[in-house]
């Protein structure tokens, strides 16, 4: 199938400091990705979609300034946590959709995931 | 009302046992159902699609029922590596984000 990297796999930083997160689709485009928290023993949360070439539509809650989102590619999406705190820490996970339909049902492919840790 | 309701268990079942899970979603007009796995500090992996006529992959087994905007899957034969966290997961239209149940955990023990 089809893979989506992330990197880093696994951060700790200061509280203050920003983190970087990339999430690269590497063997088919990706029109949309997604980007998704998860906090411990609970449910993965979406946190905004990103399209290639436009702005990202963040969902309610969800601080666009401070979680920036760049989708400069059809295979590069980029989640910057800005002035990071420790309640940032959680589990990032980015997924891409497959733009031309994959095995023709709507494909979406995850990221392994980046777990951050704020200090 | 969340869009995406499970039993969050956990189900503890011995090997070999036969365990169904359930859930139930809020929009009808939702399109795409899925099961997906998440283990342990791992990103979700596809399990298998749900369609209207129910399908099966091997040991396991997923039913939708759009009338009443609920879905199963159920488990044959459990084996130790099916312990996870099983997650429901419903789509309301093509391009846009999956929406995530919370998750049933199953542990099987020998």
């Amino acid at each position: 199938g089809a893979v989506v990297s992330q990197h880093p796999s696994r951060v700790i930083c200061k509280s203050g400091t920003s983190v970087k997160i990339e999430c690269r689709s590497l063997d088919f485009q990706a029109t949309t990705m997604f980007w998704y928290r998860q906090f411990p023993k609970k449910s993965l949360m979406l946190m905004a979609t990103s399209n290639e070439g436009s702005k990202a539509t963040y969902e309610q809650g969800v601080e666009k300034d401070k979680f920036l989102i760049n989708h400069a590619s059809l295979t590069l999406s980029t989640l910057t946590v800005t002035s990071a705190h420790p309640e940032d820490s959680s589990f990032y996970i980015c997924s891409a959709r497959d733009s031309w339909g994959g095995s023709g049902t709507d494909t979406q492919y995850f990221g392994p995931g980046t777990r951050l840790t704020v200090l | 009302r969340k869009e995406v309701e499970q039993d969050p268990g956990p189900f503890n079942v011995p090997e070999g046992a036969t365990v169904a899970f359930n859930c139930t979603y809020s929009n009808s007009a939702s399109q795409s159902f899925f099961w997906y796995r998440q283990d342990c500090r791992k990103e979700p992996k596809l399990l298998m699609s749900v369609y209207s006529s129910g399908n099966e992959d091997g040991r396991f087994t997923a039913q939708l029922n759009r009338a009443s905007q609920y879905i199963s899957l159920l488990i044959r034969d459990s084996k130790l590596s099916d312990s996870a966290t099983y997650l429901c997961v419903v789509n309301s239209q093509a391009g846009t984000a999956l929406i995530f149940g919370k998750g049933t955990t199953l542990s099987v023990s020998s």
